[in-house]
């Protein structure tokens, strides 16, 4: 696609409930990263994919959060179990490669609500 | 350890008149620092990027930033804000060149534009 694409736009849930966020990034970038925006917040690191190696989920808040990324394609970010503190905008980048390819394209991201 | 400090939270100007968004950086290796718009309900985009080439980068839309290794900075400016500048914008850092890394993004700073 043309760009970096999010969806849901928005997520309401209700707290204990399990959520699913879906990223579709830019065709042929092999990066992908999440990324989350508290109200009034710069964004925090949550995990990153790069190709076919491990993760690095070093941003991860808690063990109710999972990632997933077939290949070089769509990625899920998960939340178990969610709470009212995880109610923020969940952005997803993607970019071509190390160096000077490191220009992260960003979605327009998920809003999550929980009630 | 990288970060960045915007040190304003919010600047106000009057349409027409001269922009500046002040940004100071922490890193233990050269970094490439960025600067990125969000516009109200929209993804992140890039405005420019400092990647050790040339210290004054131009970028989209009139603005330029320039590094100032002396100073750690990485201010960014427009010589007439334009209404549409409003928006927040994030200074970001990456660790290193060569390297697909998380950003470190700053708090950012909303720009306010009178008429």
């Amino acid at each position: 696609g043309a760009g970096v694409s999010q969806s849901p736009s928005n997520k309401v849930t209700e707290k204990g409930k399990d959520v699913e966020l879906r990223c579709d990034p830019i065709s042929g970038h092999t990066a992908l990263y999440w990324y989350r925006q508290r109200l009034g917040q710069g964004l925090e690191f949550l995990i990153y994919f790069q190709g076919n190696s491990a993760p690095d989920k070093s941003g991860l808040p808690s063990d109710r959060f999972s990632a997933e990324r077939t290949g070089e394609s769509v990625s899920t970010l998960t939340i178990q179990r969610t709470q009212q503190e995880d109610s923020a905008v969940y952005l997803c980048a993607s970019s071509l490669g190390a160096g000077a390819k490191n220009i992260q394209y960003f979605g327009a991201g998920t809003r999550l609500s929980v009630l | 350890a990288q970060s960045v400090t915007q040190l304003d939270s919010h600047v106000s100007v009057s349409e027409g008149t001269p922009v500046l968004l002040r940004c100071n950086y922490s890193s233990s290796y050269s970094p490439s620092l960025f600067w990125y718009v969000q516009h109200p309900n929209k993804g992140l985009q890039l405005l420019l990027k400092y990647t050790s080439a040339a210290t004054l980068v131009k970028g989209i839309n009139g603005f330029e930033a320039e590094f100032k290794k002396s100073e750690t900075s990485f201010h960014l400016t427009k010589p007439s804000a334009h209404m549409s500048d409003a928006a927040e914008y994030f200074c970001v850092v990456s660790p290193a060149l060569g390297w697909n890394t998380p950003l470190v993004f700053g708090k950012g700073t909303r720009l306010s534009v009178i008429a």
